[in-house]
């Protein structure tokens, strides 16, 4: 039973438009969400994170969004580049308590058109 | 700083060989972990260890043993290699706990024949 859901594989938008990638989960004692994105033949790389004690957390054309009730979050990247095509990558944990235990998505596919 | 690395790059294994991947650190992260990542599945934590001498098994341990005998390296060994471990691997180190971004190194494509 997966416990992070992307249920988009992929995701195709044109340059300078917003891309949102959402992420579900299932167990309500994560309360840390972390994005990751990663390029072909390289590991992936932090991007943003979010406490779940926050609804919202930006960080230049980046923005998550938390619905605790809904067990949802989003990636807004506005505007898109070019350079944002990769797969990004949602993960979820139970905190500091929780060690290194991070239960990823599988991942959504980003391409920005011209 | 190196950051985290990994070797091999690329490995080639026949069914029931061992191996050890390594991996090693240099930013004097407490916590460090293994992922395989396959098509469809994303990232699935193989093992993790919150300090040298401190291992713990992840979603899919079955088939790999780790240790960790210094704070820098934290090797992942197949005991007897099998088709389904043909993934790619990634080693991964933190200063905190699950709340801490992680730092992951460029990965190693084994494949198993």
């Amino acid at each position: 039973d997966q416990q992070v859901k992307q249920n988009s594989p992929s995701l195709s938008v044109q340059e300078g438009r917003i891309s949102i990638l959402n992420c579900d989960y299932t167990n309500s004692m994560f309360d840390y969400f972390l994005w990751y994105k990663k390029y072909p033949a390289e590991g992936p790389t932090f991007l943003i994170s979010i406490s779940s004690i926050k609804d919202k957390n930006e960080d230049g054309r980046f923005t998550v969004f938390l619905n605790k009730s809904a067990k949802h979050l989003s990636l807004h990247i506005v505007p898109s580049q070019p350079g944002d095509s990769a797969v990004y990558f949602c993960a979820a944990s139970g905190g500091y308590s929780s060690a290194s235990k991070i239960i990823f998505g599988s991942g959504t596919r980003l391409s920005i058109r011209p | 700083n190196a950051g985290v690395t990994q070797t091999p790059k690329f490995q080639v294994l026949k069914t029931g060989q061992s191996m050890t991947l390594q991996c090693a650190q240099d930013m004097n992260h407490e916590y460090m972990s293994w992922y395989r990542q396959d098509p469809g599945m994303g990232l699935r934590l193989i093992h993790y260890s919150v300090g040298a001498g401190i291992t713990d098994q992840g979603e899919v341990p079955n088939g790999y043993n780790v240790s960790r005998s210094t704070t820098e390296d934290f090797p992942l060994r197949l005991l007897s290699a099998a088709p389904s471990q043909t993934s790619v691997y990634f080693c991964a180190s933190t200063i905190g706990g699950g709340a801490s971004e992680q730092y992951f190194g460029p990965g190693t494509r084994l494949t198993v024949t």
